[in-house]
């Protein structure tokens, strides 16, 4: 199975601050990666797929970026409503795998 | 909209087994494959497999082999999870997920407690 390191594990930020958090792949996975938002006693919400694409609706302060095995995700001012847990994921290969997420708090 | 509208709490008893659903509306169901993800409490995310509408074809992690079925009902654009032989490792959150690259819409989420 791919693995992936995300990091940071935890993240304070005051707003409007620029925030990137990561994501390594054990191997090649060709942009097959996606990021969401997930708040708590919600479901996860996809931000970012296909590595750099902003998934409808999604506010243009996310943006995603990277390639091969190191991927990253930035939130451009951060706003109050950003407070959340964030994953990847790898849907290049079987099984998907996800990361273990990242929880962003405010400062 | 797309909407995936999935079957409520269940409380469940260790060695029984619990069948979850997931209403898709809003797209033509047979278009996309249908993703599981299991979260439990308090921790990352876990792809279960995924079944496309169409053929029935499935993928899954082979974590989840033995212990998950995925089946769809066409006429009523419904998936089906059933898992069996629970036990307390199985009490999570199980999201299913509409999946073209990555998931791009989840359902609520059923919370299943495998408890005595």
């Amino acid at each position: 199975d791919i693995q992936m390191t995300q990091s940071p594990a935890s993240l304070s930020a005051s707003l409007g601050e620029t925030v990137t958090i990561e994501c390594r792949a054990s191997e090649d996975i060709y942009n097959g990666l996606a990021w969401y938002q997930q708040k708590p006693g919600k479901s996860p919400q996809l931000l970012i797929y296909n590595a750099n694409s902003l998934h409808t609706g999604v506010p243009s302060r996310f943006s995603g970026s990277g390639s091969g095995t190191q991927y990253s995700l930035k939130i451009n001012s951060l706003q109050s409503e950003d407070v959340a847990s964030y994953f990847c994921q790898q849907y290049y290969n079987y099984p998907n795998t996800f990361g273990a997420g990242t929880k962003l708090e405010l400062k | 909209q797309v909407k995936l509208l999935q079957s409520g709490a269940a409380l469940v008893k260790p060695g029984a087994s619990v069948k979850m659903s997931c209403k898709a509306s809003g797209y033509t169901f047979t278009d996309y494959w249908v993703s599981w993800v299991k979260q439990s409490h308090g921790k990352s995310l876990e792809w279960i497999g995924e079944i496309y509408p169409n053929s029935g074809a499935t993928n899954f992690n082979e974590k989840f082999k033995g212990k998950a079925t995925l089946t769809v009902d066409k006429s009523t654009s419904t998936a089906y999870m059933e898992l069996s032989r629970l036990t307390s490792e199985d009490s999570a959150i199980y999201y299913c997920t509409r999946s073209p690259a990555g998931s791009d819409y989840w359902g609520q989420g059923v919370m299943v407690t495998v408890s005595s």
